[in-house]
């Protein structure tokens, strides 16, 4: 059975730093793309981040740009999301999604971990 | 950057209706869209990719149609476990949601 848990949020400061953790099992992660996906309180889905499988391409949204590095460690089937700088308008619930093996759609889902910036 | 649009934002039906869910995208993204439903508290599940493929386990009573910039998502029959918000996402170039559209008991 495909798991995504994310793990690392918190409460934090502004201009603060945190790191998100996205540990993955019941598939070969190392062949998969992963995504990082956002939604604030009461509000839609936002997409952040996404790293290939060897991760040599990686792409981040403007929002995020400059900011936040994704990376993954295929031996440990774990992805991450380093935040820094971080801002009021980052408080939000952080999904990892995984993308399908050949479409660029998110074919499973973790559960989440919130991230509240907040002095 | 594509933006995409729903409509309605909420959508108030009553179970056994059919319900339809509009999605426009700024400009072309030929069939590279999918449609998620999340329940409060819960994570997005894929339910429609590539516009009109249904994923796997997901009931036959929802459907995806459409191409270049306007997608529609439909369920025939509303059932009870239905009620949720629904996400169109485009992947032509990265990845952008709508904003959702809530299906409330009527």
């Amino acid at each position: 059975e495909v798991q995504l848990v994310e793990s690392g949020g918190g409460l934090v400061q502004p201009g603060g730093s945190l790191r998100l953790s996205c540990a993955d099992s019941g598939f070969t992660f190392s062949r998969y793309s992963m995504n990082w996906v956002r939604q604030a309180p009461g509000k839609g889905l936002e997409w952040v981040s996404y790293i290939s499988s060897g991760s040599s391409t990686i792409y981040y949204a403007d929002s995020v740009k400059g900011r936040f590095t994704i990376s993954r460690d295929n031996a440990k089937n774990s992805l991450y999301l380093q935040m820094n700088s971080l801002r009021a308008e980052d408080t939000a619930l952080y999904y990892c999604a995984r993308k399908h093996g050949t479409g660029y759609y998110y074919d499973y889902w973790g559960q989440g971990t919130l991230v509240t910036v907040s002095s | 950057d594509i933006q995409m649009t729903q409509s309605p934002s909420t959508l108030s039906a009553s179970v056994g209706d059919r319900v339809t869910i509009t999605c426009r995208a700024s400009q072309s993204i030929t069939i590279w869209l999918a449609w998620y439903q999340q329940k409060p508290g819960k994570a997005p599940k894929l339910l429609i990719y590539d516009a009109s493929s249904l994923e796997s386990g997901v009931p036959s009573r929802f459907s995806g149609s459409g191409s270049g910039t306007e997608f529609t998502l439909t369920i025939s029959s509303l059932q009870p476990d239905d009620f949720a918000t629904y996400y169109c996402q485009q992947y032509n170039s990265y990845w952008t949601f709508g904003q959702g559209t809530k299906v409330e008991i009527k």
